[in-house]
């Protein structure tokens, strides 16, 4: 079945720094891919739609400054949080979907840690 | 208003014991894909099952059953003869092809321990 690697699976950084977490699909071209944060024990939150080629499409109440897309191939994605604040600590989770099985297939997710 | 709805925020079971997960969602759209994803404590994902709204019948896939009534617009999810390995959290979730079902909405999710 479709993979999606995401990485890395932990990062810690200090605030003021900025942190890239890239989403690849490692077995089929995925023109769009998706960005979800969650919070502890909370449900996953749609932030953004990453477009190959294209400009992210961002979900009301998120920040596209401080959380830039890129989606410069078919098989990567990146997402990078800008001046990270320990507000933006949380678990960050990409989707890409699989157009030969119609699901969507996750990455493992990256828990940042803003110190 | 929520569109997707899983009232049971946390359940425990005593291993072996049945058990179900509710899902109730709410869209306009007459073409819509519901799905269950599993959530372990490492975080990931883990797709169980996809349902298209014109497909009713229900589906077993060994201990794992579900109870797809559009009546009730309801999704359930059986897990028979639980195992401690069935200790997740399982997410409902709904897309929509009026959003060329590029959102897919989650519930808020069902905390499951299975006890020893």
């Amino acid at each position: 079945g479709a993979v999606v690697s995401q990485h890395p699976s932990r990062v810690i950084c200090k605030s003021g720094t900025s942190v890239k977490i890239e989403c690849r699909s490692l077995d089929f071209q995925a023109t769009t891919m998706f960005w979800y944060r969650q919070f502890p024990k909370k449900s996953l939150m749609l932030m953004a739609t990453s477009n190959e080629g294209s400009k992210a499409t961002y979900e009301q109440g998120v920040e596209k400054d401080k959380f830039l897309i890129n989606h410069a191939s078919l098989t990567l994605s990146t997402l990078t949080v800008t001046s990270a604040h320990p507000e933006d600590s949380s678990f960050y989770i990409c989707s890409a979907r699989d157009p030969a099985f119609y699901g969507y297939t996750f990455g493992s997710g990256t828990r940042l840690t803003v110190v | 208003a929520q569109k997707v709805t899983q009232a049971q925020t946390e359940i425990s079971v005593v291993e072996k014991e049945d058990v179900t997960l509710d899902c109730v969602y709410e869209t306009r759209d007459t073409t819509y894909y519901l799905f269950w994803y599993k959530q372990p404590p490492s975080g990931e994902l883990v797709f169980l099952i996809r349902r298209n709204s014109f497909d009713e019948q229900n589906e077993i896939s060994g201990r794992y059953s579900w109870n797809f009534q559009k009546s009730t617009s309801s999704f359930n999810f059986t897990i028979t003869a639980s195992q401690v390995v069935d200790s997740a959290v399982y997410f409902c979730a709904l897309s929509e092809k009026g959003t060329s079902y590029d959102k897919v909405i989650f519930g808020p999710g069902t905390s499951l321990s299975v006890i020893p």
